[in-house]
């Protein structure tokens, strides 16, 4: 069984550029939530989708956002991009919405921002 | 909003010694559990707690779900090398609209051969 995969692994975009971000769930999966693990710090919760919907937001401004689409594969994207945003940005995936029968983690992306 | 108090923040150890690390937080959770993470890759699991005063082991691994559900610790026995990686500690309350894991800081884990 294949893991959660996302695409690229690393990124360097300019300030003020966007970037996209990819994330394959596993198969069956329907839920994906997406963390933010900047240096030194823990992983900070961003989106979660289930079902092509955002059910949570976490504390980010809207210029983070994404979308799920019907595969329930996901795109995470960083507007205006700033310096802070670089970051190991996680993906994880769960086969129930709210219930705990497994987060899987990607491997992330690493998003450098110049 | 919710935040976990992981501690120690960092440790450095011998080779065969055992660990103990815990965390706490501000509110109960309905779930607890324990990830590893080794550089340049996502967080694994390594143990999950569903219900208060659960104490689940997973090879050298222990881990508790504690009685008032705002704690829990993790042991690890007899380390060694492959141990050394930043381990997290997280906790969720399902159902309902959260779904999101919270996440404590890390403790980074260092073995001594």
């Amino acid at each position: 069984e294949a893991g959660v995969t996302q695409s690229p692994t690393h990124l360097i975009k300019t300030r003020g550029q966007q970037a996209t971000l990819r994330c394959s769930p596993i198969s069956g999966h329907t839920s994906v939530y997406w963390y933010q693990q900047a240096l030194g710090l823990g992983l900070q919760f961003l989106l979660w989708y289930d079902e092509g919907e955002e059910r949570n937001r976490g504390n980010f401004p809207p210029r983070f956002s994404g979308r799920q689409f019907p595969n329930y594969s996901s795109e995470l994207n960083v507007n205006a991009l700033e310096l802070e945003d670089s970051a190991l940005y996680l993906c994880a995936s769960n086969a129930s919405p709210g219930v705990y029968y497994g987060y899987t983690f990607g491997s992330g992306t690493r998003l450098t921002v110049v | 909003g919710q935040q976990l108090n992981q501690s120690p923040q960092s440790m450095f150890i011998q080779e065969g010694e055992d660990v103990s690390m815990n965390c706490t937080s501000s509110s109960i959770f309905n779930t607890w559990l324990w990830y590893k993470q080794d550089p340049g890759e996502g967080p694994v699991l390594l143990i999950a707690l569903y219900k208060a005063g659960e104490l689940t082991s997973n090879g050298r691994l222990t881990a508790q779900f504690g009685i008032t559900r705002k704690d829990s610790f993790l042991n690890i026995s007899a380390s060694i090398p492959s141990d050394v990686g930043i381990y997290f500690c997280a906790g969720m309350n399902y159902g309902g609209s959260q779904g999101n894991l919270i996440f404590g800081k890390g403790t980074k884990l260092s073995v001594k051969p």
